[in-house]
This record gives structure tokens, C-alpha cells and sequence, in this order.
């Protein structure tokens, strides 16, 4: 199957602070979608990003299918961000996740 | 923004015992998912369901589950029998082609 790393695998900011999270996978995909997971377990959809750039707010997104990576970034970090942000990619019917990156803001 | 309804949100059930978790997917999509969580892990892949069939399961779904939409609305997962391995969160998901999911909040299985 297809396989998929995240880094880094933790991640502490400070209130206010940029970051970016990796998300690398093995073979060619039509589907990449990164989610974030609350504290009460909820999977958020936050991109569908097979190629290319999107921006939602504080959160971006670049997938450059041809070097099978994406990059989640979060500017000015809230504390409201924190949790798991998972990167899950596939072909036609099926999602594999990685291991997630666990972001904690601190205010 | 359209949904996907999970219920129960949490269910404690004993060893052994029949388990069926409910999703209504999103009314316009055609493909529904059924995913699981075990605690402090990934997210796995169990079963795809379109046109009234399984499309693809893994090697975790074995004869122990089992998917069903009885009415054109709800879509079920089924555990006959209920083992302590099977705690974890099950997440419905559906799509209007094969990508782009979204996901339900997830029940939440305890086996006791």
C-alpha cells in the first residue's frame, strides 16, 4: 500500500507563531486531503489538495504531486490549533493517514 | 455545510456482544466509507461501499463485520461479535466521487 510520513511528529509553538508540517507519500495519488483532529476526536477536513496551492483563513496548503509532498501551513498560531493534524492520501476508493503531526499552542 | 451523522457517539458493549453503529451520509454522495481509530494510532481503512456492494475492504474487515444501507439513507457497520481488540473509534465517511471525504464526528466503542 501507499505509504505516508508526517513530520514532525510533535510540534509545540508559542501563541502567534508560523509553522509547517510535511507530509511525504510513496507512490502517485488522485486524492490528499489533510485533516486536523480535535480533543474530542473529530476529523476536520481542512484541505483537499491533490496538486497544487489553496488558502483557508490562517491555514494554506501546497501538494506537489510530482515529488509526492505536501506542506500544511498555520500562521499565527491560535491556541485553538492544537491537535493532530493528519495528511491522508489515496487512489479512487481508499485513504491512507499517516502517523499525524500533534500541535500544541501554548498561549 | 452539509454532514455526515454518526450515532451513538459512545457505546460501551460487553465481550461477545452484536454492535450496530449508524451513519447518514451526505444526500447527494454516492460513496460511503466506514473507518477506524484505535487509541494513540492511525486511521485505518475498512471498507468502501458504492452501488449497493462493497468495493474494498481490508484485511481487518473480516466475517465479523458487516455493511448494510437498508433504507437509501442510513449506512450501518455491523460487528457480530464483539472482541476487546475492537475498541476504537469508527468514523463514517462519504464522498461524491472518489475523493474528497468528509468524515463524521465518530463513535466512540468500548468492549468490556
Amino acid at each position: 500500500g501507499i505509504q505516508v510520513e508526517q513530520s514532525p511528529p510533535d510540534l509545540i509553538l508559542q501563541e502567534g507563531a508560523n509553522s509547517t508540517l510535511r507530509c511525504n507519500f510513496s507512490d502517485s495519488v488522485n486524492n490528499l486531503q489533510w485533516f486536523h483532529q480535535n480533543p474530542w476526536g473529530q476529523l476536520i477536513n481542512l484541505f483537499y489538495i491533490p496538486s497544487g496551492t489553496k488558502q483557508n483563513g490562517r491555514l494554506s496548503a501546497t501538494t506537489v504531486a510530482t515529488e509526492r509532498y505536501s506542506l500544511l501551513y498555520i500562521s499565527s498560531s491560535q491556541t485553538t490549533d492544537s491537535g493532530v493534524y493528519f495528511c491522508a492520501v489515496g487512489v479512487d476508493y481508499k485513504l491512507s493517514f499517516g502517523a499525524g503531526t500533534t500541535v500544541t499552542v501554548r498561549a | 455545510e452539509p454532514e455526515v451523522t454518526q450515532t451513538p457517539s459512545h457505546q460501551v458493549t460487553q465481550m461477545g456482544q452484536e454492535v450496530i453503529l449508524r451513519c447518514v451520509p451526505i444526500s447527494n454522495h454516492l460513496y460511503f466509507y466506514w473507518y477506524r481509530q484505535i487509541l494513540g494510532q492511525k486511521v485505518e481503512f475498512l471498507v468502501s461501499f458504492y452501488n449497493n456492494e462493497i468495493s474494498e475492504k481490508s484485511e481487518i474487515f473480516d466475517d465479523q463485520f458487516s455493511v448494510e444501507r437498508p433504507d437509501g439513507s442510513n449506512f450501518t457497520l455491523k460487528i457480530r461479535s464483539t472482541k476487546l481488540e475492537d475498541s476504537a473509534m469508527y468514523f463514517c465517511a462519504s464522498s461524491g466521487i472518489p475523493y474528497g471525504y468528509t468524515f463524521g464526528s465518530g463513535t466512540r466503542l468500548t468492549v468490556v
